[in-house]
């Protein structure tokens, strides 16, 4: 079955450029949007942007000015990246499938800013 | 935005004894063309990422146990442990697919 798996970077300083990775396994995403979700403490879980086959994207308006996804030529690979991360970027980063629903999601990243 | 709103944020059960979690959405999540409610569970363990239980508000995903099950239609939605294991001890969080920006309830924390 489609598996998730997720690396990069988890200590940045302020004003740092937060760089992520998730790669698949398993089958294709067509058909799906593949996401990124953070999870932190004071905000619970919230959805940060999405990619489709298409490479067409979608972002959280709260977030869209310093986010940027991007699919790789393969299709196997989509990253993260957030310009000028501050303490309020600290969360657990997931990407995850959505169709419409979450499922399934990669394996979280804690990425700290201090 | 679509706000979605749980209660409560934390409960204890005994073992055996049912759980029940309230979700409620700020707008319909009834989709007249496919009469779905577009409104998924998760259940999220220490350390793990959220797993799917339910979508389609009453459709358990696969491998999951017939003890949880989803109900509700348009803005009020609830999730039931018919007969809480040690197992289920968890944060469990609603979310809204039917329309982007995808949001989340705050989570509720189900305790033995």
């Amino acid at each position: 079955q489609v598996q998730l798996q997720q690396w990069g970077a988890g200590l940045l300083k302020p004003s740092d450029t937060l760089s992520l990775t998730c790669g698949l396994s398993g089958g294709s995403f067509r058909g799906y949007y593949w996401s990124w979700i953070r999870q932190s403490p004071g905000k619970g879980l919230e959805w940060i942007g999405e990619v489709n086959h298409s490479g067409s994207t979608n972002y959280n308006p709260s977030l869209k000015s310093r986010v940027t996804i991007s699919l790789d030529a393969s299709k196997t690979q989509i990253s993260l990246k957030v310009n000028s991360v501050t303490a309020a970027d600290t969360a657990v980063y997931y990407c995850a499938l959505r169709g419409p629903w979450y499922d399934p999601w990669g394996q979280g990243t804690q990425v700290t800013v201090s | 935005d679509i706000v979605m709103t749980q209660s409560p944020d934390s409960l204890a059960v005994s073992l055996g004894e049912r759980a029940t979690i309230n979700c409620k959405s700020s707008q319909s999540l009834f989709y007249n063309s496919n009469n779905e409610n577009y409104l998924a569970w998760y259940q999220q363990k220490p350390g793990q990422p959220p797993k799917l239980l339910i979508y389609w508000a009453s459709t358990r995903a696969s491998g999951v146990p017939d003890r949880f099950s989803g109900s509700g239609s348009g803005t009020d939605f609830t999730l039931t442990i018919s007969s809480l294991q040690a197992e289920d001890v968890a944060v469990y969080y609603c979310q809204q697919c039917y329309s982007g920006t995808w949001t989340f309830g705050q989570g509720t924390k189900v305790e033995v």
